[in-house]
């Protein structure tokens, strides 16, 4: 079974500063997928950036980047320019792939860091 | 863009009693994963379809039971419920394989409260 660790339950930035999320995870896989989704206050569950663990380069959307260490099981995302809609909880998500085709296995989250950006 | 559909938006129920929750999934899209998240709590995944066929099943209670319809909609029946039950209840679709990227787009999730 996998584990999604966000050690950081809470954490508060300035608008317009840059802001890094930690999370790490334990798996025995090789074949997975990597997510950041962001919930605001409506509870909408909205992706934020996805990585592909085959892939070495990290993603990146707008101001939203992720630092992903395969070997030490960290995928950090990192917002620029941090504005106050971004204020939201985000939850680090891993998806183990399926080998027998056929599709991928449900979301295993991090217990998820709320992240306020103040004016 | 088409998004995930859930009804209804809101339910409320009295222990014991049966609900049914509904997720109409992105045109196109193959897979369907329903969610439980409880108060303050992070979303936990409860069961999923592909292709209208059971893919992998999580922490779903004996008490629950889902399927996937000929046309992908997909429906989660929950019997005798406890208060505990009390969750918002999300769907979520993607399309797998080389044409999809896996990625997993929420509906706005149905809010049960059991009385």
């Amino acid at each position: 079974a996998q584990t999604v660790t966000q050690s950081q339950p809470e954490m508060s930035v300035q608008e317009a500063e840059t802001v890094t999320l930690s999370c790490t995870y334990d798996t025995s896989e090789n074949n997975y997928y990597l997510f950041w989704y962001k919930q605001p206050p409506s509870r909408q569950m909205i992706l934020v950036i996805r990585q592909e663990a085959y892939k070495q380069q990290n993603a990146t959307e707008n101001r939203f980047s992720v630092n992903f260490q395969k070997a030490a099981k960290s995928f950090s995302l990192k917002i620029s320019d941090s504005q106050l809609g971004d204020t939201a909880m985000y939850f680090c998500a891993f998806m183990k792939l399926q080998y027998s085709g056929g599709g991928a296995d449900g979301l295993t989250f991090g217990k998820g860091t709320h992240l306020i950006i103040q004016p | 863009a088409a998004g995930v559909i859930q009804s209804p938006r809101h339910l409320i129920k009295e222990k014991r009693e049966t609900a049914t929750l509904k997720c109409y999934p992105i045109p196109r899209h193959d897979t369907v994963y329903w969610y439980q998240q409880g108060p303050g709590q992070d979303p936990q995944f409860l069961i999923s379809f592909y292709e209208k066929m059971q893919s992998d099943k999580g922490s779903i209670p004996d008490r629950f039971s889902a399927q996937q319809f000929s046309d992908y909609h997909s429906e989660l029946n929950m019997s005798s419920l406890e208060l505990g039950d009390s969750a918002l209840y999300f769907c979520a679709s993607s399309l797998e394989g080389t044409s999809g990227g896996y990625e997993q787009y929420f509906g706005p999730g149905t809010r049960l409260t059991v009385t």
